[in-house]
């Protein structure tokens, strides 16, 4: 079965202060991993797709790279309006289906 | 404009009641989708329709039926609500089915069932 575990549950940081979150998964042929921002009484919003490992994606302060066990979200030099929890999720070749890990909460203090 | 709108924002309802939540998208896309998120804050797939067809239909109870009047429109109906379907239900579209993964979701409606 598709499975996908992110790490840390919860990550304090000062602002400006580097570091990365992870996504592991497991997945009988990944189509896609998806890396998602979901602010408090919202829904989330889509960041990424990645497709290989090897893959690397950026927006602004956040960069998203691919391996074939695990992902990271990695994010450098972050403000406050960086907080937010952060979905990743999963999809297989043979599923129209997207799993989704439980995220990581992230909070940046000014 | 909003992309995915779904109504009501909040649910609060007796057990045993029936209750509907509906969803609309202005995107153009012809896949919708239900998710649930749970208090572990877990996002499950419910329900997906691709051009008013049911494509995906997670193991939800019967009591959960989704209706698809168009392919803008996705609703879901629950019947005889109990105190485990308090959650956050979202409504999403995707232009493609299973394609890209870059899903649009609303903003959620929270039920809570006293």
């Amino acid at each position: 079965e598709d499975q996908v575990t992110q790490s840390p549950e919860a990550l304090r940081l000062q602002e400006g202060e580097s570091s990365s979150l992870n996504c592991s998964y497991t997945v009988s042929g990944l189509r896609g991993l998806f890396w998602y921002r979901q602010d408090p009484g919202k829904g989330p919003e889509f960041l990424f797709t990645l497709y290989s490992a090897g893959e690397e994606k950026e927006k602004e302060r956040l960069k998203a790279t691919l391996t074939k066990k695990e992902s990271f979200l990695h994010i450098t030099a972050p403000k406050p309006e960086d907080s937010a929890t952060y979905l990743c999720a999963v999809q297989a070749v043979n599923n129209n289906d997207m799993r989704f890990g439980a995220g990581t909460r992230l909070t940046v203090k000014p | 404009d909003t992309a995915v709108s779904q109504t009501p924002k909040y649910l609060v309802t007796q057990m045993g009641n029936d209750k509907s939540i509906k969803c609309e998208q202005n995107l153009g896309h012809d896949t919708m989708y239900w998710y649930k998120q749970d208090s572990k804050k877990f996002l499950k797939i419910m329900f997906s329709y691709n051009n008013k067809e049911l494509i995906i239909n997670e193991t939800v109870p019967n009591r959960f039926s989704p209706k698809s009047p168009d392919k803008a429109h996705l609703n879901l109906h629950i019947n005889s609500l109990e105190l485990g379907d308090s959650a956050v239900y979202f409504c999403a579209s995707s232009h493609t089915t299973g394609v890209g993964g870059k899903l649009f979701f609303g903003s959620g409606t929270q039920l809570s069932v006293l």
